[in-house]
């Protein structure tokens, strides 16, 4: 099983701020086979990237993904108040996928 | 717009069952895989099971296998998870999601991924 280790645990930023999120895995993931959900409060996770760096529908081009092989990094450009949420990474290139347990970014 | 919204959650005790259902709008279901995916205390996101779009194929996580079974009525565009011989690790909320794949080959698809969730219904498992 492929094991997904976010840093940093909690992340406290202003608004306009740039964030960096990382996601390390055990092993190589497959193709870059590696996505990006973003979880607020009382809400369900919500696809951001996928494929470590193709942003889903709708999704604001504030946020990049990039990566490949074991070392994968979530970039929201200028945070806005909206952002403020916890990351979670996720790889489906092996037989068990599995997630990341988390990054909480935090206003300042 | 897409919505699914989940029901049948509750307090079960160990050894017990539970059906959980989802009901799906906005997309033309049929053409989707789906799948549950739960969210734990301990053990955090956790994939469950999935389904193709036409029923005929399912997938489950090793923790779950000979004991959940998904199906799917493109009919009523319904989603539903049989949960038997729970346990108190399955404590969690689940949530139904449309899911992508990473590719498919054989008949048989592989690397699933979220692009749509539900807001989840909580099975909590106890005495």
């Amino acid at each position: 099983e492929i094991v997904l280790t976010q840093s940093p645990g909690t992340l406290s930023l202003s608004p306009g701020e740039r964030a960096t999120l990382s996601c390390r895995a055990s092993q190589s993931v497959s193709s870059s086979y590696l996505a990006w959900y973003q979880q607020k409060p009382g809400q369900a996770p919500r696809l951001l990237i996928y494929g470590a760096s193709s942003r889903a529908a709708g999704i604001p081009d504030r946020f990049s993904g990039s990566g490949s092989g074991t070392d994968f990094t979530l970039t929201i450009s200028r945070l806005e108040p909206e952002d403020f949420a916890v990351y979670y990474c996720q790889q489906y290139g092996s037989s068990r996928l599995t997630f990341g347990q988390g990054t909480r970014l935090d206003i300042k | 717009e897409v919505q699914l919204v989940e029901s049948g959650g509750g307090l079960v005790q160990p050894g017990g069952s539970l059906r959980l259902s989802c009901a799906a709008s906005g997309f033309t279901f049929s053409t989707y895989a789906m799948s549950w995916v739960r969210q734990g205390p301990r053990k955090g996101l956790e994939w469950v099971s999935a389904i193709s779009g036409g029923g005929t194929t399912t997938y489950y996580a090793d923790s779950v296998k000979g004991r959940f079974s998904i199906s799917r009525d493109n009919s009523k565009n319904t989603l539903s998870l049989e949960m038997n011989s729970l346990r108190a690790e399955d404590t969690a909320l689940y949530y139904c999601a449309k899911t992508r794949w990473a590719y498919c080959s054989g008949g048989s698809c592989y690397g699933p991924y979220f692009d749509d969730w539900g807001q989840g219904t909580l099975v909590t498992v106890s005495s």
